[in-house]
């Protein structure tokens, strides 16, 4: 079946860390990958996607790339804002166009 | 442009009562619409999946039940709801199989408290 992992947070970072949250996923085929962003009380945003292997996705500084080899789509940013304070989901698109989500990842940045 | 709407954006309903959450969206045509909810703390679980009008796939069996009476409106229901049946509940659409887009829409979301 269809299913996404992504690490569990919350992940605490100070403003111009390094930011990495992992994700791997189990899929029949060559799913689409997503990553969506939830800021508080609100619902989701699409970040980023990569429809095929070694496609990167890329948006507002964040990064992801399709990793055919090691089913994975791991999020990045080189230096991580306040404002990039959120809950982050990694998604695939399986069969049926159904959308499969990860538990989502919480983070916090301190100034 | 293509919008969603999703109403009421919170709800506080009592043990037993109905429910009726509606998403309507604007600007497509024959959209793939999805029901998902979120429980606090935790991810994003698919209930309900519809291809075309009265066409409803159920993932997970609930309390729940949808309904798509028009081509561009979704609607979740109960008639009597439980505590568990508390969460955010948010509706999706997506461009029919073989168009545009390959991601999913998402409207701004239900929070029902069910006390």
């Amino acid at each position: 079946g269809n299913s996404v992992t992504q690490m569990e947070g919350p992940v605490t970072l100070s403003e111009e860390a390094f930011l990495t949250i992992n994700c791997t996923y189990t899929a029949t085929g060559y799913p689409s990958l997503f990553w969506y962003v939830q800021y508080p009380g609100e619902g989701l945003q699409l970040l980023l996607k990569a429809t095929k292997a070694d496609d990167k996705g890329s948006n507002k500084g964040f990064e992801a790339t399709y990793r055919k080899e090691t089913t994975s789509f791991h999020l990045e940013k080189g230096s991580v804002q306040v404002s990039d304070s959120a809950v982050y989901f990694c998604a695939l698109r399986g069969n049926f166009n159904k959308f499969y989500f990860g538990s989502g990842t919480k983070l916090n940045v301190k100034p | 442009s293509q919008t969603i709407h999703q109403w009421p954006a919170t709800l506080v309903q009592p043990v037993g009562s109905p429910l009726s959450l509606e998403c309507t969206v604007e600007g497509t045509s024959n959209p793939n619409l999805y029901w998902y909810r979120q429980a606090a703390g935790r991810g994003l679980q698919l209930l309900f999946y519809s291809v075309g009008i009265g066409q409803i796939s159920s993932e997970v069996p609930q309390n729940l039940s949808a309904s798509r009476p028009q081509d561009r409106q979704f609607i979740l229901s109960s008639k009597k709801l439980l505590l568990s049946d508390s969460g955010f509940y948010l509706c999706a659409w997506r461009d029919h199989l073989g168009t545009g887009n390959t991601e999913a829409f998402f409207g701004q979301g239900t929070r029902l408290t069910v006390v």
